[in-house]
């Protein structure tokens, strides 16, 4: 069963855009939320995270938003850069799972120039 | 600083015999250490846990005596595919975790595991 949704699979974005990806979960117990960058052949890399007391994180051209009621959260990349192609993860975890991560399905940016 | 490595970053192995995967925190002494599989555009999935010193903890459907799993200390942990098989072959990587930030995993670079 899969308990972190992420959509959509693939999304293709022109340079300076915005770029969204949404990722919804049915676990409640949840209690941190980290989005992951993965270019092809490595490994993933921590991008941006949040806690379900905050709605909303920036960092830099980052930005999460998080719907505690709608049990929704969301990555934003302002001004997206060919760069910034690559997959990205949403993924949840719980403390008290020895902080097990469950990730989304991920989703294949591509920022054309 | 929190940078983990992973080593051969390739490795391709004959059916039938075993290959060693090691996994480092190179500037941090890792809490907990995590294994994942990852298959050609697919997402990461979690073969086991482990904490320094102790039996590694193995999710559902992952074969414990096939994919050994040794924490020897807080910087090292490794990963052992015994009897290799074709279906096998896949992108393995590790994580590790510290305090007082247990939540955030650090990723390796990732392991090619071909076996012919």
């Amino acid at each position: 069963q899969q308990q972190v949704k992420q959509s959509p699979q693939s999304l293709i974005v022109q340079k300076g855009g915005i770029s969204i990806i949404n990722c919804a979960y049915e676990n409640t117990a949840f209690d941190y939320f980290p989005w992951y960058q993965q270019f092809p052949g490595k490994g993933p890399a921590l991008l941006i995270a949040i806690r379900p007391d905050v709605s909303e994180k920036k960092e830099g051209r980052f930005t999460i938003s998080f719907n505690k009621s709608a049990k929704q959260f969301s990555l934003h990349i302002m001004d997206s850069q060919p760069g910034d192609s690559a997959t990205y993860f949403c993924a949840a975890t719980i403390g008290s799972s020895n902080y097990k991560l469950t990730f989304g399905k991920g989703t294949l940016l591509t920022v054309n120039p | 600083g929190a940078v983990v490595s992973q080593h051969p970053s390739r490795v391709i192995c004959k059916s039938g015999t075993s290959v060693k995967i090691e996994c480092r925190s190179l500037d941090f002494q890792a809490t907990t250490m995590f294994w994942y599989r990852q298959f050609p555009k697919q997402s990461l999935m979690l073969m086991a846990t482990s904490n320094e010193g102790s039996k590694a903890t193995y999710e559902q459907g992952v074969e414990k005596d096939k994919f050994l799993i040794n924490h020897a200390s807080l910087t090292l942990s490794t990963l052992t595919v015994t009897s290799a098989h074709p279906e096998d072959s896949s992108f393995y990587i590790c994580s590790a975790s510290r305090m007082p930030r247990p939540y955030e995993q650090y990723f390796g670079p990732g392991t090619r595991l071909t076996v012919t």
